[in-house]
């Protein structure tokens, strides 16, 4: 089982339009989470992070985690051409004394005009 | 404040090489990790580095190696390069470690290994 998932192939949506985006996770004890966008050519860069249950809205940006079902979700309202980007879900694992974070391998967003 | 700086951003390598890849965190950031990213495995953790030590390590050979020094800075060094070694190398720096701490990442180093 992988640490981390993004099933969800390249996601599509129209300008004004909401994006959804799902990412499971493997490690029960994982406590913190986050989300990157990467735009193409260049690195990841941190919009949201969360560490409770619940939803956390930032912006036009909304992460949503439920522990129970080890799942974190992003949110993207208001969809602008300047949010199509790959977007990594990450979580911060505990093995062997030490934490890290796992990636997924990333969902890609096209918001079409 | 200045982000997190990689060096240099380009590099192409011949097999059989060895190349050493820098990283500047933040300003008062303690914490440095490596990763590789390629398109077919994503980002893979390499290691960690806090208070000039390693700290974690990912499942990568040995020819992978890293070290931090006092003023934070860290380097990363390949050595006995393979074709498979070409990938986007990206530091993150965090200002602690622990769980609920945030990572910011620089903006890479692109190997090219021939």
């Amino acid at each position: 089982q992988k640490e981390v998932e993004q099933n969800s192939g390249p996601l599509s949506v129209p300008e004004g339009a909401i994006a959804s985006l799902n990412c499971t996770y493997s490690d029960r004890g994982s406590q913190s989470f986050f989300w990157y966008r990467q735009y193409s050519g260049k690195s990841p860069e941190l919009i949201m992070f969360i560490y409770s249950n619940g939803d956390k809205e930032d912006g036009r940006f909304t992460a949503q985690l439920n522990k129970a079902s080890q799942y974190v979700s992003l949110l993207i309202r208001d969809s602008q051409p300047s949010d199509s980007a790959t977007y990594l879900c990450a979580v911060n694992v505990y093995a062997y004394g030490n934490n890290r974070l796992a990636f997924g391998k990333g969902n890609q967003v096209v918001v079409i005009p | 404040k200045a982000g997190v700086t990689q060096t240099p951003r380009y590099l192409i390598k011949t097999r059989g090489q060895q190349v050493t890849l820098s990283c500047s965190p933040i300003s008062g950031h303690r914490s440095v990790s490596w990763y590789q990213q390629t398109p077919g495995q994503g980002l893979q953790f390499l290691f960690e580095y806090f208070s000039e030590t390693q700290r974690n390590k990912g499942n990568f050979p040995g020819r992978f190696s890293g070290r931090q020094f006092s003023n934070s800075r860290s380097e990363m060094n390949v050595s006995t390069l393979e074709l498979g070694d070409s990938a986007l190398y990206l530091c993150a720096s965090s200002w602690n470690r622990g769980m609920n701490t945030e990572a910011f990442f620089g903006q890479g180093t692109r190997l090219t290994v021939v």
